[in-house]
């Protein structure tokens, strides 16, 4: 069966320190990927989505990379972290039809 | 584009009672898909339901069921015999297939929903 993992659970950071977060997935083989924050008791806001290796779309500008160094790799970071990158990151990957996207656990980052 | 659009905030049902989520969207799209996902305070999101356009037959998962209304481009979720572990957030979320297929879901503004005992 497939799973999905992201780590770290829970991290705090320091205003213009760097971020990087890494989701996992296993069981499946060319997944399609994607990046998700949401803020408190909000919606899902799609980051980034990949088709394949090294493939990185960008949904909104914002102070976020990804990027995909392996199949089943996707990895979410940042250079200098602002106030406003505070949120709930999810991971998700699917395959094409029926589009159904499964989530890891999240991310929980405070950036103080 | 495709827009989804949850217009109830917030909602709350007895345990043992039913209730509906209402969920609109718009696409220009001949076949799409449709889900409902749930997000309980781990936040933890899980698939409730899905519904391919081009089937008439409304879904149905245990005591979730949808009414899929395709020209009214409406998709409400019904819960039934509520629970105490149905209390979560709930997404309804559209998606395309065809050759522009690229797999995102496009999610509405959530409904939270309190099952009370």
């Amino acid at each position: 069966s497939q799973t999905i993992h992201q780590w770290p659970a829970t991290l705090v950071q320091p205003v213009g320190s760097p971020l990087s977060l890494e989701c996992t997935v296993e069981g499946t083989s060319n997944p399609n990927l994607y990046w998700y924050r949401q803020a408190a008791g909000r919606g899902l806001q799609l980051l980034f989505y990949s088709v394949g290796i090294g493939q990185i779309s960008s949904e909104v500008p914002q102070n976020l990379s990804a990027s995909r160094p392996q199949d089943r790799q996707f990895i979410l970071s940042s250079k200098k972290l602002l106030l406003s990158d505070s949120g709930f990151y999810l991971c998700a990957w699917s395959v094409l039809a029926p589009n159904e996207q499964f989530f890891g656990p999240g991310t929980r980052l405070t950036v103080l | 584009a495709q827009t989804v659009t949850q217009s109830q905030p917030e909602m709350s049902v007895q345990e043992a009672e039913t209730v509906t989520l209402s969920c609109t969207y718009d696409t220009s799209e001949s076949n799409y898909y449709l889900f409902w996902y749930k997000q309980p305070p781990s936040r933890q999101m899980i698939l409730v339901i899905r519904q391919e356009a081009y089937k008439q037959q409304n879904a149905t998962e245990n005591r979730f069921s949808v009414n899929f209304q395709k020209a009214a481009k409406s998709f409400s979720l019904k819960i039934s015999d509520s629970q105490l572990g149905d209390t979560a957030m709930y997404f309804c979320a559209s998606s395309r297939v065809g050759s522009s297929n690229t797999g995102k879901l496009i999610f509405g503004q959530g409904t939270t929903l309190q099952v009370k005992p």
